[in-house]
């Protein structure tokens, strides 16, 4: 059974940096990339970035470059999204989730995320 | 990058049948896939691509596409299906990155 196990609430203050991680279990981390969403309350999904456990290649949305680090460590099969410079818009559920790939016959293709955390819920407050 | 436009909320009398859209330049490069989120749950997958549902997924949910536009069509709304749907796809600019639409709140009358 796959399963993505993130870690617990956090509190911060403004200005701060938060590290939440994503613990896998069930697959072969390293066959799938690893993204982190972030959903503020109310609002809906907004993609954040990604992670090519194999390598660690990572790709950033606009909005979070430069803020944002996602990594993974295969040693432990966990990946982690770093937020910095935090302010109170990042006040937000925070969720990892695994990708697939799915290729038509024709060439046609979707990338799907199969396998979500539970989300973390990250509290900026001064 | 590019942008998923969905309708923010839909309504449907218990029974009927519901479709849920969202456009934007990047279906036509990629197929969407499908979102359901309750309250307080993470999202979960219900369809992708083409027309392809997950295991556990009651088979009134379908999925098509045409264009820039892609639908998910619920056949026979159930009181349970009462949620937010979200559709994503990969952008089309060549950068790899993924795209959510703005999500439709699925009310159940």
């Amino acid at each position: 059974e796959v399963q993505l196990v993130q870690s617990g609430a956090e509190v911060k203050k403004p200005g701060a940096t938060v590290k939440i991680s994503c613990k896998v279990s069930g697959y072969t981390f390293t066959d799938y990339y690893m993204h982190w969403v972030q959903q503020a309350p109310g609002k809906g999904l907004e993609w954040m970035g990604l992670v090519d456990p194999e390598d660690g290649e990572t790709i950033y949305a606009e909005k979070f470059q430069g803020r944002v680090t996602i990594t993974a460590d295969t040693s432990t099969d966990t990946a982690y999204m770093e937020l910095s410079s935090l302010r109170s818009e990042d006040t937000a559920v925070y969720y990892c989730a695994t990708e697939s790939l799915y290729y038509y016959g024709s060439g046609e293709r979707v990338y799907y995320f199969d396998y979500w955390g539970q989300g973390t819920l990250v509290t900026v407050s001064s | 990058s590019s942008e998923l436009t969905q309708d923010p909320a839909v309504s449907v009398a218990l029974g009927q049948t519901v479709r849920i859209t969202c456009q934007g330049d990047s279906l036509r490069s990629y197929y969407a896939s499908w979102y359901q989120q309750k309250p307080g749950q993470a999202p979960v997958l219900v369809i992708y691509g083409k027309n392809n549902r997950p295991s556990g997924i009651p088979d009134r949910f379908s999925g098509s596409s045409s264009g820039n536009t892609a639908s998910l069509t619920i056949t026979g709304a159930q009181a349970e299906d009462e949620a937010d749907y979200y559709c994503n796809s990969r952008d089309s600019s060549g950068n790899h990155l993924r795209v959510f639409g703005g999500g439709t709140k699925l009310t159940v009358l």
